[in-house]
C-alpha cells in the first residue's frame, strides 16, 4: 500500500524549533518529488515547501523562507522539515504530499497525502 | 487572503448539481493546469481532479472540472450525502514560484 506517515509534531514555544518527519512506503520514494503543505486551525491549505527527487532543488513559500529547511534521505525513504524560529502563525497540521507528474508543461499534482502531524506554537 | 478565490460555501439537495468556482490570474490559472482536492471531515486532502478535468482512478464521474481563462470550476452532479466536504482548487503560480490554493468551499448536502 502506498503510504506517507508524518511524525514529530507537538507543542513548542515561540522562537523554538521542531523537526518533522514523513516516512514513505509502498513506492520508489527516490523517484518522486515531495512537498509539505500545512493547514491552520479552521483554515485552508497552504503550500510550504518542495524538494526534488535527488534533494538538490528546494523551494519555499515566502512565509517560511529562511526559517524552514526541507530535506530527504532516499536511503531511509524519509522526508523532513526542520522548522526554526517558530511563530504562533506556524500553528497548523503539516502534511507531506507526493508530487505526481501526468504530462505536459505543467502537469503536476499532489496524488498521495499523509494523515498530518499537528504543530502548536504557544507559550 | 488566498491567491485563488473560491466561495466559502455551496449547498444542494441530494441529486442536484452543485458548481464551485475558482478565480485566479494570468500567472496561475491562465498559465497552468488546475487541480482540485476533496477534504472529508477530519481527514487529509485527496486528489479529486487533475489537469483541469481529469479524474484519478476511483473518483466517480459525477465529479467534473473545467477551465477557461483565469477561472476554473468544479461540478458535482447527482449530489450525494457523502460529498459533504471541503473542496480546494490549486495551481502553480509563475510569479510567486510556488503552489497556490483557493480558500476552500464547504459543500453541504441539505
Amino acid at each position: 500500500e502506498v503510504q506517507l506517515v508524518e511524525s514529530g509534531g507537538g507543542l513548542v514555544q515561540p522562537g523554538g524549533s521542531l523537526r518533522l518527519s514523513c516516512a514513505a512506503s509502498g513506492f520508489t520514494f527516490s523517484s518522486y518529488e515531495m512537498h509539505w503543505v500545512r493547514q491552520g486551525p479552521g483554515k485552508g491549505l497552504e503550500w510550504v515547501s518542495f524538494i526534488s527527487s535527488s534533494g538538490g532543488t528546494m523551494y519555499y513559500a515566502d512565509s517560511v523562507k529562511g526559517r524552514f529547511t526541507i530535506s530527504r534521505d532516499n536511503a531511509k525513504n524519509s522526508l523532513y522539515l526542520q522548522m526554526n524560529s517558530l511563530r504562533a502563525e506556524d500553528t497548523a497540521v503539516y502534511y507531506c504530499a507526493r508530487q505526481f507528474y501526468y504530462g505536459g508543461q505543467s502537469g503536476l499534482a499532489f496524488d498521495i497525502w499523509g494523515q498530518g502531524t499537528m504543530v502548536t506554537v504557544s507559550s | 487572503q488566498s491567491v485563488l478565490t473560491q466561495p466559502p460555501s455551496a449547498s444542494g439537495t441530494p441529486g442536484q448539481r452543485v458548481t464551485i468556482s475558482c478565480s485566479g490570474s494570468s500567472s496561475n490559472i491562465r498559465s497552468n493546469t488546475v487541480n482540485w482536492y476533496q477534504q472529508l471531515p477530519g481527514t487529509a486532502p485527496q486528489l479529486l481532479i487533475y489537469g483541469n478535468n481529469q479524474r484519478p482512478s476511483g473518483v466517480p464521474d459525477r465529479f467534473s472540472g473545467s477551465k477557461s481563462g483565469t477561472s476554473a470550476s468544479l461540478a458535482i452532479s447527482g449530489l450525494q450525502s457523502e460529498d459533504e466536504a471541503d473542496y480546494y482548487c490549486a495551481a502553480w503560480d509563475d510569479s510567486l514560484f510556488g503552489w497556490v490554493f483557493g480558500g476552500g468551499t464547504k459543500v453541504t448536502v441539505l
